[in-house]
């Protein structure tokens, strides 16, 4: 079946630090990719996305390119800072159903 | 639009009591979902309705969970019989249109079965 297979946590950064969280997936078809973000006691944000190969989401300074010939969904930010301290995590759309697959996450902590 | 709401927030039952939590969506949001995450795992599909119709179950809903939605409107996620490895944090999401819209998550209901 689908799936997502993010880089393991945690992963700790200096503020101003170059961030790649990694993301590689399996899917039959052609499905969409997703990073969403979950601060401290919230709920999942939806970060970025891609619908089809080549397209590359951004927001708030994240990006990830959706490349079909290595499977993956890296996420990726020139600078972070203390505020984006949360767990990242990557979907895909399952096709022909309405379900979304995660990854399991990655905790990122970005320290002053 | 004050967002995806879900209650209670927290909720401590004892093995074998019967559970059950609300969501409200965003009001114009046709679609809702729910998702189980477990600690340091993804969040995991559970069910989808669109209005009131249930449209897709997922293997992991048991015979012992139950979802409504009866007006279109709030949902209901019951669980009977609790057992410890139910313990989990439920999470509710809406939307207009579609996973390809985005989805709106709730803050989730943490459920400890003890």
């Amino acid at each position: 079946g689908n799936s997502v297979t993010q880089m393991e946590g945690p992963v700790t950064l200096s503020e101003e630090a170059f961030l790649t969280i990694n993301c590689t997936y399996t899917a039959t078809g052609y499905p969409s990719l997703f990073w969403y973000v979950q601060y401290p006691g919230e709920g999942l944000q939806l970060l970025l996305k891609a619908t089809k190969a080549d397209d590359k989401g951004s927001n708030k300074g994240f990006e990830a390119t959706y490349r079909k010939e290595t499977t993956s969904f890296h996420l990726e930010k020139g600078s972070v800072q203390v505020s984006d301290s949360a767990v990242y995590f990557c979907a895909l759309s399952d096709q022909g159903a309405q379900k979304l697959v995660f990854g399991q996450g990655t905790r990122l902590t970005i320290n002053p | 639009d004050t967002g995806v709401s879900q209650n209670p927030r927290h909720k401590i039952t004892k093995r074998g009591q019967n559970v059950t939590f609300r969501c409200d969506p965003i009001s114009e949001h046709n679609r809702l979902y729910w998702y189980r995450q477990t600690l340091g795992q993804g969040p995991e599909f559970l069910t989808y309705f669109q209005n009131e119709a249930q449209l897709e179950k997922s293997r992991l809903l048991s015979d012992r969970f139950s979802a409504e939605r009866p007006k279109g409107s709030f949902s209901t996620l019951e669980i009977q019989r609790t057992e410890q490895g139910d313990s989990a944090m439920y999470l509710c999401a809406s939307s207009a249109g579609g996973f390809n819209y985005g989805y709106t998550f709730g803050s989730g209901t943490r459920l400890t079965v003890v």
